[in-house]
């Protein structure tokens, strides 16, 4: 089992609606992730957060928002997004922070569908 | 930017046969890690290498780092079903290779 935890699994929204994505992890891990994963794609990073406070942002358009309230919580926050965002979103932690990641533990995924 | 190249990009072979994955790239790494995902679920890390010409065994599963830290392998002896699915490798700047799918059939 993994000891990332994701929630929700599965989202449907429409291109109007607000919602969030959550991961939490209890490892002590000081460095977390959300990479978006398209079908048959690899995953492709998103946003780091170092010591709780975001040290990379890939050129995401701002209908993504990230937020860390503290070292075991992030949440990504989704408004007026496109049906061309649906994707696995994948939560990750390390242990070793940002520039030196070393190894990821993954969430399951929350599995998004824009409408 | 650390670009990581997977080849090959799919695999499909039977049971009980043995297979090498490779990940190669242009920039020197300190580490490499291999990752298993499954369908509809996050990448699982199987191994990390750090040293060069390092070898590493995980059961069927054995992984090599390259002498000069810029690529390496990971081989199956005896494949089986449940080795299915997709082998990402990803350097320390936490950008992964495309991977290989992989499907053992029974």
């Amino acid at each position: 089992d993994t000891e990332v935890t994701q929630t929700p699994k599965h989202l449907v929204m429409g291109m109007t609606n607000k919602k969030s994505l959550k991961c939490e992890q209890h490892m002590g891990h000081r460095a977390m992730y959300w990479y978006k994963q398209k079908a048959k794609k690899p995953p492709e990073l998103m946003f780091v957060y170092s010591y709780e406070k975001l040290s990379i942002n890939e050129s995401v358009p701002s209908r993504f928002s990230p937020e860390c309230p503290n070292s075991s919580l992030l949440n990504l926050h989704l408004h007026a997004l496109q049906p061309e965002d649906s994707a696995l979103y994948l939560c990750a932690s390390s242990h070793l922070a940002h520039p030196v990641a070393g190894e990821l533990f993954f969430g399951e995924g929350s599995r998004l569908t824009v409408l | 930017t650390q670009l990581l190249e997977q080849s090959p990009q799919f695999l499909s072979i039977q049971e009980g046969e043995n297979l090498t994955v490779y990940c190669n790239s242009s920039s020197v790494f300190s580490s490499l890690q291999w990752y298993r995902q499954e369908p509809g679920e996050g990448p699982v890390l199987l191994v990390t290498v750090v040293t060069g010409g390092e070898v590493k065994k995980l059961k069927r599963l054995t992984f090599q780092f390259g002498d000069a830290r810029k690529d390496s392998s990971l081989h199956i002896t005896a494949a089986q079903p449940g080795d299915t699915g997709l082998y990402l490798c990803a350097g320390e700047k936490l950008v992964f290779g495309k991977g290989t799918k992989l499907t053992v059939n029974p």
